[in-house]
């Protein structure tokens, strides 16, 4: 089965901080991960994927995720927070039959000034 | 590129009532939709996957008769919510994808607030 973990529900760093938002995965096949991100009253939106390909992942809006097996996990980072950052964001991971999603809790970003 | 929209953004209905929300893939053809509901301050919970012109496939726990999904064409799915009681009020989201594969982008719905009174 093919689960995720999202470590911390809510996040906060000041502006110009580092970014990092935690994903662990569970999944019974290579996985697909991904990175959403839902800003509010929006739709989600991805931010990126990893595909099996290179395991360090660039998405938009400066943010990157390393697929990291031997700790099972696809962190998303960002080196300079930005206040239009702040929104919810979701990891992702893909199901072994087909692209069903399974989704983390969620993280809930907020920068302050 | 890649836009979903969903109709209603919001409703509001009667316990007993049947409420039916749209997703529709604006440029682009979907062959497999899915269907997503969040209840607050938590994920998205995979309801069901569609396929065009096939039947849904219900992740556990979903109740397919409460829960209709129809698939008729490649840019369009809906989910009838039949007989609905205040437990279902719920967020509703939809996505989309070009095909069936794991690696595969799905594109987002923004979303139908269900309020069942």
């Amino acid at each position: 089965a093919q689960s995720v973990t999202q470590l911390g529900s809510h996040v906060s760093v000041s502006e110009g901080a580092l970014v990092l938002l935690r994903c662990n995965y569970s999944s019974s096949v290579p996985p697909y991960l991904f990175w959403y991100v839902q800003y509010p009253n929006q739709g989600l939106q991805l931010l990126l994927k990893y595909t099996s390909a290179a395991t360090l992942v660039k998405g938009i809006n400066g943010f990157e995720a390393e697929f990291k097996k031997s700790e099972t996990s696809f962190h998303l980072t960002k080196p300079s927070a930005h206040m239009s950052d702040a929104a919810e964001y979701f990891c992702a991971v893909s199901g072994a039959t087909g692209n069903q999603f399974y989704f983390g809790t969620g993280t809930s970003l907020t920068v302050i000034p | 590129g890649a836009v979903v929209s969903q109709h209603p953004s919001w409703v509001i209905c009667k316990s007993g009532t049947s409420v039916k929300i749209e997703c529709r893939s604006l440029d682009f053809q979907a062959t497999t939709m899915f269907w997503y509901r969040q209840f607050p301050k938590q994920s998205l919970m995979l309801m069901a996957t569609s396929n065009e012109g096939s039947k849904a496939t219900y992740e556990q726990g979903v109740e397919k008769d409460k829960f209709l999904i129809n698939h008729a064409s490649l840019t369009l799915s809906t989910l009838t919510v039949t007989s609905a009681h205040p437990e279902d009020s719920s967020f509703y989201i939809c996505s989309a994808s070009t095909s069936g594969d794991p690696t595969d982008t799905q594109y987002f719905g923004p979303g139908t607030r269900l309020t069942v009174l």
